[in-house]
Order: structure tokens, then sequence, then C-alpha cells
């Protein structure tokens, strides 16, 4: 059983506000993921870490920051969201060696009016 | 680059009828091969996957999938569904560490 939490699940915001969307396991993983998930359309790789202090970008270009302070935390932050942000957001993580699955959490869905 | 290709966007079957859902995709080396489902309001649950070896690969539910090099695909496979199954599957190719996903094929049962 894969242990990776996302909070908030659902969060509806105004327009300019900032958000933190929340992500830890607890499964030791140095490798950590988010994508963006519109729906009927593919996973896109929005960030990633293979380790504390380690972040880089992914293929689709997002205004999100992300941070690796500690091994089982790796949240998101939107400084002001918009419309446009509107989607849903799924953490993921592996252990070292990319041949290894990733596990998926449940992901937060943003809705920013 | 690489990229994913699910023909099918939905596709609907009857309880205990076979199925099979079609993966192509591109990538110039000896690409590593993931299924993944997902639930409605979950996250993606891994079905199996291909390295290397064995070309015919067995998941988890029942599930397998055969890679052909010859036509670049990766098709899923379960002889006789139950209504369990209804999700969204995702087929991805894994490149640099990094995984590309397909659009997803939506799997609908019915009684």
């Amino acid at each position: 059983e894969a242990d990776i939490y996302q909070t908030p699940r659902y969060l509806v915001i105004g327009t300019g506000k900032k958000i933190t969307l929340e992500c830890s396991q607890t499964m030791g993983h140095d490798k950590m993921y988010w994508y963006q998930q519109d729906p009927g359309m593919e996973l896109h790789l929005i960030h990633y870490s293979y380790g504390v202090n380690s972040t880089e970008k992914g293929d689709l270009s997002s205004e999100s920051t992300v941070s690796r302070i500690r091994t089982e935390h790796f949240p998101l932050t939107l400084e002001s969201a918009r419309p446009s942000h509107t989607s849903q957001y799924l953490c993921a993580s592996s252990e070292s060696g990319w041949y290894n699955e990733q596990f998926f959490g449940p992901g937060t869905r943003l809705t920013v009016l | 680059a690489q990229s994913v290709t699910q023909p099918d966007i939905h596709i609907t079957v009857s309880e205990g009828a076979s199925l099979e859902l079609r993966c192509n995709y591109s990538y110039g080396a000896t690409p590593y091969l993931f299924w993944y489902v997902q639930s409605p309001g979950q996250g993606l649950q891994l079905l199996l996957k291909y390295f290397s070896g064995d070309t015919l690969v067995q998941g988890i539910k029942g599930f397998e999938a055969e890679f052909k090099r010859s036509q670049s695909s990766f098709n899923l496979r379960k002889p006789s569904v139950h209504w369990s199954d209804a999700a969204e599957y995702f087929c991805a190719v894994g490149v640099n560490e990094k995984l590309t996903f397909g659009t997803g094929t939506r799997l609908t049962i019915i009684p």
C-alpha cells in the first residue's frame, strides 16, 4: 500500500490568491513529482525532485513553484492563482533508479474562480 | 522526443467479456513501458511494467500486456472484465527517469 498524501483534496478559491498544495510521502523515496491533469487529457510533468534541495522544471511550463526541504515533503505553490490554473494536480514518488514504479497520491482538484 | 498514443478515447464492454486496450509508442531506443489505472477521484495505480525479457507481462488484477517491437505497441488485455474494472487507463513510456503518458482510455462496463 502506497503512503503518499495530498491535501487538500478539493480547493475552490478566487483569482489572485496564493495557494500551497501539500504532498507528503512516508516511504522514504528520494524522487518526487508533480503532474497536471486536465479532464480527458494526459498527465503532464510540471516539476520533479531527485532529493532534498533538488528541484527541476518538467516538460509542461508552469507558473507554480516547488520546494524540497525535507525528503518526505514536496509542496507546490501558486503565488497568484488564475482561472487558467484550474486543473487536477497529482503528486508521485519513487525510489532512486527510475525503473521503479511511481506511487501516486489521490490528487488535488483546484478550481480558480 | 518520445510519445504515446492511445487511439481509443472510450471503450464499452460487457461484464465477463474480454478486453484489449491499445497503446502505441514512439521512441528511438528500447522503451520502458507502463500501464496505470485511475479510478474516479483517485490517483494512478501501476498495473504492470515492461523493461526487458519476456514480451508478455503479467500484472495485477488479472491484466497482462504484450510488447511488440515491430508494431511499437504495448496493448493491455484481460480475458474477462469485472464491473470494478471501470476506470481510466493510461499507457506511459519511461525515458531519462521521467514518464510520458498517453491521453488515456476510459473503460465502461455494462451488465
